[in-house]
């Protein structure tokens, strides 16, 4: 069974430009969470999708969204970037959502922006 | 909020040996889940083990197990006879028990593990 795949694995972009990113959740997860890893801030969630609704999400500004789509593959958009926006972004998926899923992590995107 | 503090920014260990990395949290729930994640250079973030809050028996798996003070708010991972392939980051992460906050976890600062020959 295939893991959680990301694409791309890296990105180049520069400031003012948006970029999107993409996840492929393990077939049949329903849910698709995303996270930003960077040196200073660690990780911190940005949101969670559940059959194509967003179920939650974390204290980032608006330029941040994300969408599902019906087959659960999830996109995420950052509009005007910003230096700071470089970092590891992961994806992870579970089968529903909620407390006692086990959370499968996909190696991430790696986004420089210069 | 729920706040994950790791104390131990790195952390070195002899093959074979033992060796203990910490964690402590902060909340205001009863019920929560408490996990250990390892992340090797691939960046792939991998589950090591897991704690419910409202269970009192320690969780292992294998070689790793954890002391969970639910009082003292501690959760720290035990890594016994430690090989070259354990270095890793790794991470203490929280996770509510409300069904509002889905799958959410909220991740503490890392411990880098080098683990020498």
């Amino acid at each position: 069974k295939a893991g959680v795949t990301q694409t791309p694995r890296y990105l180049i972009k520069t400031r003012g430009q948006q970029v999107t990113l993409s996840c492929s959740p393990i077939s049949g997860h329903r849910s698709v969470s995303w996270y930003q890893q960077t040196p200073g801030q660690g990780l911190q969630f940005l949101f969670e999708y559940f059959s194509e609704t967003q179920r939650n999400k974390g204290n980032f500004p608006g330029r941040f969204s994300g969408r599902q789509f019906s087959n659960s593959r999830s996109e995420m958009n950052v509009s005007t970037l910003e230096l700071g926006d470089s970092a590891l972004y992961l994806c992870a998926s579970s089968l529903w959502t909620g407390n006692n899923e086990k959370l499968f992590f996909g190696s991430g995107t790696q986004l420089s922006v210069l | 909020a729920q706040t994950v503090t790791q104390s131990q920014p790195e952390m070195s260990v002899q093959e074979a040996e033992t060796v203990t990395l910490s964690c402590t949290y902060d909340t205001s729930e009863s019920d929560y889940y408490l996990f250990w994640y390892k992340q090797p250079p691939s960046r792939q973030m991998i589950l090591v083990i897991r704690q419910e809050a409202y269970k009192q028996q320690n969780a292992t798996e294998n070689r790793f197990s954890v002391n969970f003070q639910k009082a003292a708010k501690s959760f720290s991972l035990k890594i016994s006879d430690s090989q070259l392939g354990d270095a890793a980051m790794y991470f203490c992460a929280y996770r509510s028990f409300e069904e509002t906050s889905g799958s959410r976890l909220t991740f503490g600062e890392g411990t880098q593990l080098t683990v020498n020959p």
